[in-house]
């Protein structure tokens, strides 16, 4: 159980295009999730906070009009790169809470996708 | 605010030697305390977690990790690695939703395990 995949795992797209990524939760239903940037040999930086119904809570420094983040039901949460440039290329991670009533919440990940820009 | 720390950015073992990898956190508030392990290329996968209960915590793939108050540590250890082990390992912390953190996972900057044979 706690199954999340990402859709794609890799994409390459020329600057100044737009990128959607997935993020599914397979076989729980997931209020929230979040969205991690990883850069090489480094650790994950939380990019946002998705809520199912609301919108979505940007961490400093992160532009919301850039990343564009939908939560649109209980399973699916896409964050879409708006023209994108080669400094968007990384490794992009999302996460899906489980609350487990009356013990606390953990995330579970998904696979990743990696997005070049050239 | 919490954060964490791992103390070793890389620690290299033998085949069947035991290790264990150190992880410290800092927080004025109750914590849940993770470990994730990723592979090359991949998502993180959840190897154990401590919400609450006995601080002896048993995960997958034969890892166990002890949550001590006091020393405001989360160690995780291995009795006898195997090469399969070779991985990026990170910990991390959160909060009970309520507090400001609502959820959110402060990571440590990671300790890659290198098993040798």
């Amino acid at each position: 159980g706690a199954v999340v995949s990402q859709h794609p795992s890799r994409v390459i797209c020329k600057s100044g295009t737009s990128v959607k990524i997935e993020c599914r939760s397979l076989d729980f239903q997931a209020t929230t999730m979040f969205w991690y940037r990883q850069f090489p040999k480094q650790s994950l930086m939380l990019m946002a906070t998705s809520n199912e119904g609301s919108k979505a809570t940007y961490e400093q420094g992160v532009e919301k009009d850039k990343f564009l983040i939908n939560h649109a039901s209980l399973t699916l949460s896409t964050l879409t790169v708006t023209s994108a440039h080669p400094e968007d290329s990384s490794f992009y991670i999302c996460s899906a809470e489980l609350p487990l009533a009356g013990v606390g919440e953990t995330q579970y990940f998904g696979p990743g996708t990696r997005l070049l820009v050239l | 605010a919490q954060s964490v720390t791992q103390l070793d950015s890389q620690v290299p073992v033998f085949e069947e030697a035991p290790v264990e990898l150190r992880c410290n956190y800092s927080s004025s508030v109750s914590v849940y305390l993770f470990w994730y392990v990723q592979y090359p290329n991949q998502g993180l996968q959840l190897l154990l977690k401590y919400l609450s209960g006995s601080t002896l915590v048993k995960g997958i793939n034969g890892f166990e990790a002890e949550f001590n108050k006091s020393q405001t540590s989360f160690h995780l250890r291995k009795p006898s690695v195997h090469i399969s082990d070779t991985a990026e390992y990170f910990c991390a912390v959160t909060t009970p939703h309520g507090s400001s953190n609502t959820g959110k996972l402060i990571f440590g900057q990671g300790t890659t395990l290198q098993v040798k044979p």
